[in-house]
């Protein structure tokens, strides 16, 4: 069974920095391309950035670009957020999504809280 | 970017009837959609992908139609289960990948 935890989601003062880590299991990770979605309060669905297999392949919405950074280390099945310069508006929870070989998402995460508040 | 815009907003049912849910597309994307499920407090599941491909374990009674720019859900006979906010999602123009935002299915 696939399961995808992530963790690190705190609140955090505007201008700081915050590395989110999702754990994973059931699947052979490093044969997928991993991704970051994210969703405010009540709000709908934002993709938020992409990893390839190897780690070397990087992708962001034009929202983040800049301020955050995917990493995996396949050595140990972990993927990697790091967000730097956090506004309000990166307030949100944030999922750890395993990518399909065409472009879906097939196995989320429980999602785990960032809030931005002064 | 693709934009995918989703209606109605709110879809009003009554468990046993027939739910239609639209999404369209800003511009032609073949059938590269999806469909997600999510209910409160979880996390967003995949039911649909390549526009009529059920997903893994998903229930026949999901399908899902359409090409180029104009994308339908259905449920065929509503379970109280099925009562979730649905988001259609594009993988034709990417980065970004784009959802659309949300139709909610609630109990009438």
């Amino acid at each position: 069974e696939v399961q995808l935890v992530e963790s690190g989601g705190v609140v955090v003062q505007p201008g700081g920095s915050l590395r989110l880590s999702c754990a994973a299991s059931g699947f052979t990770f490093d044969d997928y391309t991993m991704h970051w979605v994210r969703q405010a309060p009540g709000k709908g669905l934002e993709w938020v950035s992409l990893v390839g297999w190897e780690g070397k392949s990087t992708y962001y919405a034009d929202s983040v670009k800049g301020r955050f950074a995917i990493s995996r280390d396949n050595s140990k099945n972990s993927l990697y957020l790091q967000m730097n310069s956090l506004r309000v508006d990166d307030t949100a929870f944030y999922y750890c999504a395993k990518g399909t070989y065409n472009g879906y998402f097939d196995s989320w995460g429980q999602g785990t809280l960032v809030t931005v508040s002064s | 970017e693709i934009v995918l815009t989703q209606s109605p907003a709110t879809l009003s049912l009554s468990p046993g009837e027939r739910a239609t849910l639209s999404c369209r597309a800003s511009q032609s994307m073949s059938s590269y959609l999806a469909w997600y499920q999510q209910k409160p407090g979880q996390a967003p599941r995949l039911l649909i992908y390549d526009a009529s491909n059920r997903a893994t374990g998903i229930p026949a009674r999901f399908s899902g139609s359409g090409s180029g720019t104009d994308f339908t859900l259905t449920i065929s006979s509503l379970e109280p289960e099925d009562f979730a906010v649905y988001y259609c999602q594009q993988r034709s123009n990417w980065p970004p990948y784009t959802f659309g935002q949300g139709t909610k299915l609630e109990i009438k």
